[in-house]
């Protein structure tokens, strides 16, 4: 079945400094998503990734999808202690998955101001 | 924008009891649902699949008669923790796509902390 790895496992940061999180697959994938999950919450949805190269950014975020698409990061520019939390990347469970998503491990943020 | 609600958010309970989870799609429609279990500091861990009008696909390891799930309409599933033991002690999650189909974001309930004593 489908595999995801995401580094680091934990960051702790200065606030104001950069912060990137990667996601590993061992296959080629068709999507991938980003989650986070502040501490103590549910996770939300940030972004779905598709194309080759794909570069997406949502103010101080910034998410990149691989050439080959079976990486992807997450980066975060001037971090702010409301980014603390763990961030996930969600890949499909398998090529043909309807639906269904599995979770990479997580990064976890901690942001000291 | 979509909402998934779940209840109960909080359940402590003994070691024995059975224990419901609902999850519910507040303003869309869900033919299908997903459960989540997550342990602390941990990933979020899929332990099934929630077709409405037919039955759940539970992934490999996950005791079908221990956790009953039930999708009997397009906007409510439910899970229920059976006979519930100190193990079954998790941070319970449900999502669902707002359009049923392949690439589509996750929206999620706010969880349930079940603690068996």
């Amino acid at each position: 079945g489908q595999q995801v790895m995401q580094i680091p496992q934990y960051q702790h940061v200065q606030e104001g400094e950069d912060f990137t999180t990667y996601c590993n697959s061992s296959t080629t994938l068709s999507n991938i998503q980003w989650y986070k999950q502040r501490p103590g919450g549910h996770p939300v949805f940030l972004i779905q990734l598709v194309k080759s190269g794909e570069v997406k950014k949502q103010k101080r975020l910034t998410f990149q999808f691989g050439e080959a698409k079976k990486n992807s990061s997450l980066h975060i520019t001037a971090t702010q202690t409301t980014d603390v939390g763990t961030y996930f990347c969600a890949v499909p469970f398998s090529k043909t998955s309807y639906d269904k998503v599995i979770f990479g491990p997580g990064t976890s943020l901690s942001v000291i101001p | 924008g979509a909402v998934v609600s779940q209840h109960p958010s909080w359940v402590i309970c003994k070691s024995g009891t059975s224990v419901k989870i609902e999850c519910r799609s507040l303003d869309f429609q869900a033919t299908t649902m997903f459960w989540y279990r997550q342990f602390p500091k941990q990933s979020l861990m899929l332990m099934a699949t929630s077709n409405e009008g037919s039955k759940a696909t539970y992934e490999q390891g996950v005791e079908k008669d221990k956790f009953l799930i039930n999708h009997a309409s397009l906007t409510l599933s439910t899970l229920t923790v059976t006979s519930a033991h100190p193990e079954d002690s998790s941070f319970y999650i449900c999502s669902a796509p707002t359009i049923p189909g392949f690439k589509q974001p996750q929206h999620f309930g706010d969880g349930t902390r079940l603690s068996i004593l």
